[in-house]
């Protein structure tokens, strides 16, 4: 079976400052994209940053950046320098190309509160 | 560009009756998708259609039915609305190209609230 799983159901930072949400998924597959994605109160399902499974290097967006341990199946999103705006629920989410038809397998989410 | 675009918004649904939710995107993409969103569940896929005129069951299918009546539209429907099919619901769209191995962020709306009492 393919799940994602994110351990951290709720998290905070204070403004300014850096946090790391968690993601670990499970594939057979040796190709597939990750993603994270954020989800404001408006509900907006807005993409964050993606990773190819086969770049090494980890994908950065300004102040976002993951850490992407393939062995380990693990996705980590660090956003730095937090900002009242980025309060949302973020979902990890991955999609093989080899055996499916292109549908995200999604995790549970993470609440993140960003306090001033 | 709209993007892709679902109506209605909200919808309040008595248990039995039917009714159906409209996407549209204007992106050109070949595959479009619909999930539901439960509180602590993520997001679930409920039916894809990889092109027009295909269409497939996804992960939570019961209850559901779908149609691609083009490349732009993919509807969702209800035949007899249940209490657990309270949710949001998503429809989503993307290029994804199985043979060359590319696929392409899904762009998603901007959602359905519909609660069946």
């Amino acid at each position: 079976a393919q799940t994602v799983t994110q351990s951290q159901p709720e998290m905070s930072v204070q403004e300014a400052e850096t946090v790391t949400l968690s993601c670990t998924y499970d594939t057979s597959e040796n190709n597939y994209y990750l993603f994270w994605y954020k989800q404001p109160p408006s509900r907006q399902m807005i993409l964050v940053i993606r990773q190819e499974a086969y770049k090494q290097q980890n994908a950065t967006e300004n102040r976002f950046s993951v850490n992407f341990q393939k062995a380990a199946k693990s996705f980590s999103l660090k956003i730095s320098d937090s900002q009242l705006g980025d309060t949302a629920m973020y979902f990890c989410a991955f999609v093989n190309y080899g055996g499916s038809q292109g549908n995200l397998i999604f995790g549970k989410g993470t609440k993140l509160s960003v306090k001033p | 560009n709209a993007g892709v675009t679902q109506t209605p918004k909200f919808q309040v649904l008595k248990t039995g009756q039917s009714m159906t939710l409209q996407c549209a995107q204007d992106m050109n993409h070949n595959s479009m998708y619909w999930y539901r969103q439960d509180p602590g569940m993520g997001l679930r896929l409920i039916y894809y259609s990889a092109s027009e005129g295909t269409t497939d069951k996804g992960e939570v299918p019961n209850g559901y039915n779908v149609s691609r009546l083009n490349k732009r539209e993919f509807s969702l429907r209800l035949e007899s609305a249940a209490p657990s099919q309270t949710s949001v619901y998503f429809c989503a769209s993307s290029d994804f190209d199985r043979g060359r191995g590319t696929f392409y962020e899904q762009y998603f709306g901007p959602g359905t609230r519909l609660t069946v009492t």
